[in-house]
């Protein structure tokens, strides 16, 4: 089976744009979470989503927004790019539901912001 | 309500042991176990739940001290291959995942 599908995996964008990163789950897994990881340190909590709806959201502003689909496939959205929203984008994929339940992650999509 | 990993960084050589601890001012309900190796992303080691039950897929073992709110991890013997990055983490009741502070693991030959 494949595992977590992320692309692009590698994006430069300009201060002021806007970015969509998208992510494709493990086959029968319906929940997604989303990490973003600066260098050099842990991985920071976006959002969960488990069958289309926000399970949970971290401390971010309101210029990050996420969906799922109905293939349980998903995305981030962040609006009004920012030098500090440089990172690596992660994203994760949990069975059989929302919980305590182990992560897997994709290979990551590494943004920088200019 | 990030968790506090100690130590910061630990430098092996192949065969010895390392305890890598977790603490969390917050109460505890779960415990998960991640290696992160450099350039790559997290991979999964091992959730502890609460009430003792344990699941993991890797010769790795783990206490969890619902009481203390601590859990510490154990590697034993260890392979070149355990070099990386090891996080704690823990879910709060809102499904917001915190990833502790992280240590830094080296084993060298």
């Amino acid at each position: 089976d494949a595992g977590v599908t992320q692309s692009p995996t590698h994006l430069i964008k300009t201060r002021g744009q806007h970015v969509t990163l998208r992510c494709s789950p493990i086959s029968g897994h319906k929940s997604v979470s989303w990490y973003q990881q600066v260098l050099g340190q842990g991985p920071q909590f976006i959002f969960q989503y488990y069958e289309k709806e926000e399970r949970g959201r971290g401390n971010f502003p309101d210029r990050f927004s996420a969906r799922q689909f109905p293939n349980y496939s998903s995305e981030l959205n962040v609006n009004a790019l920012l030098l500090g929203d440089s990172a690596l984008y992660l994203c994760a994929s949990q069975s059989p539901s929302a919980g305590v339940y182990e992560q897997y992650f994709g290979p990551g999509t590494r943004l920088t912001v200019t | 309500q990030q968790p506090v990993q100690s130590p910061q960084a630990v430098i092996l050589r192949e065969g010895e042991d390392a305890v890598i601890n977790c603490s969390s001012s917050k109460a505890l309900y779960s415990v998960h176990w991640y290696r992160q190796k450099h350039g790559e992303a997290p991979v999964f080691l091992m959730i502890l739940l609460k009430g003792g039950e344990q699941k993991g897929h890797e010769k790795i073992s783990a206490s969890f001290n619902e009481k203390k709110q601590q859990s510490s991890l154990y590697l034993t013997a260890s392979q070149l291959s355990y070099s990386g990055t090891y996080f704690c983490g823990t879910a709060n009741t809102g499904n917001q995942f915190y990833f502790g502070t992280g240590t830094s693991l080296t084993v060298i030959p």
